[in-house]
């Protein structure tokens, strides 16, 4: 069974720094591309980063990019969003998602999600 | 960068009944490359339809998608009462990456 569990969340001032992690099992990691989704507290969702299998390859939202950095450990199944200069406006819900195979394809498994809160 | 609008913003219907639900692309996807996504609340999305018109795994076939270029549908043909919810479409076929619609909330009446 495919599994998905973030970590890292929690809250954090304005300017303030948090990483998050997203234990993958259930499936050979590194065969699969990854994503990060989030979703602002009753609002929708909003794609924020991709990397491929082998991490040589990410794209970013405009929002985040030049804050965050998406990676991964293929021998630790893990995938990683590093988040710097975080604003009131990331505060949201951020899902790790996998994607059903490489680029343009969709996203068929999602981890439950973990809530970053940035606020003072 | 492809937008996507969604309608309309909620949908009140009673179990038993049809639901269609639109999704509008600023420019044409690629290869059909929409998906439509189901969420209730508290829990993760779940991926419904994908290319326009193929159901995931273990999706109910009450559930179908259509269309292509810039307009697409989701369908639901009789309302079970786990299918109210929220919608989202969402295309994955331009770089630099993913986009999804504002959603549809499909309510109760």
């Amino acid at each position: 069974e495919v599994q998905l569990v973030e970590s890292g969340g929690g809250l954090v001032q304005p300017g303030g720094s948090l990483r998050l992690s997203c234990a993958a099992s259930g499936f050979t990691f590194s065969s699969y591309w990854m994503h990060w989704v989030r979703q602002a507290p009753g609002k929708g969702l909003v794609w924020v980063s991709r990397i491929n299998s082998d991490g040589s390859s990410t794209s970013y939202a405009d929002s985040v990019k030049g804050r965050f950095t998406i990676s991964r450990d293929n021998a630790k199944n893990t995938l990683y969003l590093q988040m710097n200069s975080l604003r009131a406006e990331d505060t949201a819900v951020y899902y790790c998602a996998r994607a059903a195979a490489g680029n343009w394809t969709p996203l068929n498994h999602w981890g439950q999600g973990t809530l970053v809160t940035v606020s003072s | 960068e492809i937008v996507l609008t969604q309608s309309p913003g909620t949908l009140s219907l009673s179990p038993g009944e049809r639901a269609t639900l639109s999704c509008r692309a600023s420019q044409s996807v690629s290869s059909s490359y929409l998906a439509w996504y189901q969420q209730k609340p508290g829990q993760a999305p779940r991926l419904l339809i994908y290319g326009a018109s193929s159901r995931a795994t273990g999706i109910p076939d009450r559930f179908s998608g259509s269309g292509s270029g810039t307009d697409f549908t989701l369908t639901i043909s009789r309302l079970e009462p786990e299918d109210f919810a929220v919608y989202y479409c969402q295309q994955y076929g331009s770089s630099p990456g993913i986009t999804f619609g504002q959603g549809t909330r499909l309510e109760i009446k």
